[in-house]
């Protein structure tokens, strides 16, 4: 089964251009996160998909920051315009609300997108 | 605001030795998850436990939670040099949800 896919790997550009991040869950998961992580620190929850619906994008920067679930599967970030402070790398994370209920908790990882910004 | 805090923030031991990582909370919690990072990577997944549970064992892992102190332990025991890398505690709400992961602590297993 394969796990959950993020592209790109990395990504540099200037300030104040565009950026846009794809992620791929697992397949049957419902529930789809956006993190940011800063060097040396934790992850930080962006935004939570259950299905197609934001169900917490309390913590999303939204003069900026864009996210969709089109069908429920597949999600894009974007970032419009970046600013250095954005630099970090951006994780993609799935879990599934059906199953046992300890493993509903459980969230597996992409390798994340590497962005720089300039 | 991150609610779980591990500690010691950094850690270097010899192959073969334990290593022992802690992880303090603010909140009730439903469970505490333990994640390992390996460099460039994303999260994997360690050890749940639950709110009613004191401690669980997969493997070289062993995780206790004292919700009266709101804090977890990881011991990783015979450590092998594969074992570096950042592990982060991570705990979800009564909802089973709002996953907050802590700062990590860096652990360094040299050969």
């Amino acid at each position: 089964e394969a796990g959950v896919v993020q592209s790109p790997r990395y990504k540099i550009i200037e300030k104040k251009q565009p950026v846009a991040f794809w992620c791929n869950p697992i397949s049957g998961h419902n529930t789809l996160y956006w993190y940011r992580q800063n060097l040396g620190q934790g992850p930080e929850l962006l935004i939570r998909y259950e299905n197609e619906e934001a169900v917490d994008d309390s913590q999303l920067p939204k003069d900026r920051f864009s996210a969709e679930r089109l069908k429920g599967v597949d999600s894009t970030l974007k970032i419009q315009p970046a600013e250095l402070g954005d630099s970090a790398v951006y994780l993609c994370a799935s879990s599934s609300t059906s199953g046992q209920v300890r493993a509903k908790n459980i969230q597996y990882f992409g390798a994340g997108t590497r962005l720089s910004v300039l | 605001s991150q609610q779980g805090e591990e500690d010691p923030q950094a850690l270097s031991i010899q192959e073969g030795e334990n290593a022992t990582m802690n992880c303090s909370y603010k909140t009730s919690i439903n469970n505490l998850q333990w994640y390992r990072q390996n460099s460039g990577r994303g999260l994997v997944h360690l050890i749940l436990i639950r709110s009613n549970e004191r401690e669980k064992h997969s493997g070289r892992l062993r995780v206790t939670l004292d919700t009266s102190k709101k804090s977890s332990s990881l011991l990783i025991t015979a450590s092998r040099a594969a074992d570096t890398a950042s592990y982060f505690c991570a705990t979800t709400d009564n909802y089973g949800q709002n996953f907050v992961f802590g700062p990590g602590t860096r652990l360094s297993v040299l050969p």
